[in-house]
């Protein structure tokens, strides 16, 4: 089965600099990875998705790098800001069985943002 | 804000006892997933409902069962509650549950505390 994990629990950034938050995932046949951002007492909510037949795709100061050769997963953010503090999930989409797909969450990456 | 509601916010319970929380999903979605988040991690599958009908579930107990609607909203029961429950629950809703690139949003959650 898929298990998805991440190199770091913590980062801290200052304010106006990059961050990188990273992402491993097991041997999976999954072929769509989604990257959710999950403030103090809120749901998770949809960053930024990439496909498997594509290695790059950026939004709006977040970038998601997919190297499907060592099996991981990469969120950038430009310009960090303070309200981009919160915790930060990968989620792969496997199969769950009865035609149906679910979304397998790593531990998180908790982000602060130093002024 | 993803459109996805639940209800109530916070609820305590002791154990053995049993408890209903609720999610209306977002308008044009007729799937929905419930997830427990326990603190510090990342949210764990449940199971899934499209079209009111269980369409996978996870490495949960029956005594976690739920119900969906014809308007899609969903129900997520839970009997004979254990220490353990105490976690935060997120529905989530989407578009197609069929779907493998099937993008699911987040409601906020309920807080359930078992004592």
């Amino acid at each position: 089965g898929e298990s998805v994990g991440l190199h770091l629990p913590t980062l801290s950034v200052q304010e106006g600099d990059n961050s990188i938050i990273n992402c491993a995932y097991s041997n999976s046949a999954s072929d769509y990875f989604i990257w959710y951002k999950q403030e103090s007492g809120k749901g998770p909510q949809f960053i930024i998705d990439i496909r498997s037949n594509m290695d790059k795709r950026q939004g709006q100061r977040v970038t998601v790098l997919l190297n499907k050769t060592v099996k991981h997963l990469s969120l950038q953010i430009a310009a960090t800001q303070p309200g981009d503090s919160a915790v930060y999930f990968c989620a792969l989409i496997g199969y769950s069985g009865a035609g149906s797909y679910q979304l397998t969450f790593g531990k998180g990456t908790k982000l602060s943002v130093i002024p | 804000e993803t459109g996805v509601t639940q209800s109530p916010t916070h609820l305590i319970k002791t154990r053995g006892q049993q408890v209903t929380l609720r999610c209306s999903s977002q308008s044009g979605h007729n799937t929905v997933s419930w997830y427990q988040q326990a603190l510090g991690q990342g949210p764990q599958f449940i199971f899934q409902y499209y079209r009111e009908e269980e369409n996978g579930r996870g490495n949960f107990p029956p005594r976690f069962s739920g119900l969906q609607f014809p308007n899609y909203s969903s129900e997520l029961n839970v009997n004979a509650l254990e220490l353990d429950d105490s976690a935060l629950y997120l529905c989530a809703s989407s578009q197609d549950g069929t779907g493998r690139l099937d993008t699911q949003y987040f409601g906020p959650g309920t807080r359930l505390t078992v004592l």
